[in-house]
């Protein structure tokens, strides 16, 4: 039962445009939710985060979106990089609990 | 502040052999997570340790896996007998406290079952 989804398993973008990753849940008890960043050979590093009593937090070049009522959040990155390229978890969770769910990935190719 | 160590960084092994791996959390972190990530696939939760004390370790197939923490620090994961599907990535995390306030992971074993 996958709680996350990615439906996009890759995306390119050109150097300098935006890129967009996006990911569902279905599990109404998650209110927080983070995104990691995968290089290859090496371990998910964290990225991003929101509670569910926000609509939106912003960290330099990357925000990230939550639409509570369409159980939806996206990833902005802008301008995007060619170091941004690698494979981006969105992973949920519910506050307190000690797992997080993860997405399957998307990996970003950003073209120079 | 040193991250989450694990080795080895890759293994190859026949199928119906062991193998074990070994995670060293960031200092003072008392949570502790092994996850199994295959090919194409987001990771899942094996097992999660709160100080030496196992919190959930419902998704481990115990009939060939298991998993210990001794003294509260490392922990190793064992297989035995491996089979073709345990061929993934195992990272280990650790955490200072509930999930939101993310993991650190450490860089993986590539298992790898022929």
């Amino acid at each position: 039962d996958q709680q996350v989804k990615q439906n996009s398993p890759s995306l390119s973008v050109q150097e300098g445009r935006i890129s967009i990753l996006n990911c569902d849940y279905t599990n109404s008890m998650f209110d927080y939710f983070l995104w990691y960043k995968k290089y290859p050979a090496e371990g998910p590093t964290f990225l991003i985060s929101i509670s569910s009593i926000k609509d939106k937090n912003e960290d330099g070049r990357f925000t990230v979106f939550l639409n509570k009522s369409a159980k939806h959040l996206s990833l902005h990155i802008v301008p995007s990089q060619p170091g941004d390229s690698a494979v981006y978890f969105c992973a949920a969770t519910q506050t307190g609990a000690n797992n997080l769910f993860f997405g399957t990935g998307t990996r970003l190719t950003v073209i120079p | 502040e040193a991250g989450v160590a694990q080795s080895p960084r890759y293994k190859i092994i026949e199928k119906r052999q062991s193998v074990a791996f070994w995670c060293n959390p960031i200092s003072g972190h008392a949570t502790l997570y092994w996850y199994q990530q295959i090919l194409g696939q987001g990771p899942k939760l094996l097992i999660q340790f709160q100080n030496n004390g196992v919190v959930d370790d419902s998704q481990l197939p115990k009939d060939r896996f298991s998993a210990e923490r001794l003294k509260g620090v490392d922990s190793t994961l064992k297989i035995q007998p491996a089979k073709l599907e345990d061929s993934a990535v195992y990272l280990c995390a650790s955490s200072a406290g509930t999930a939101n306030y993310g993991y650190t992971f450490g860089s993986g074993t590539r298992l790898t079952v022929v």
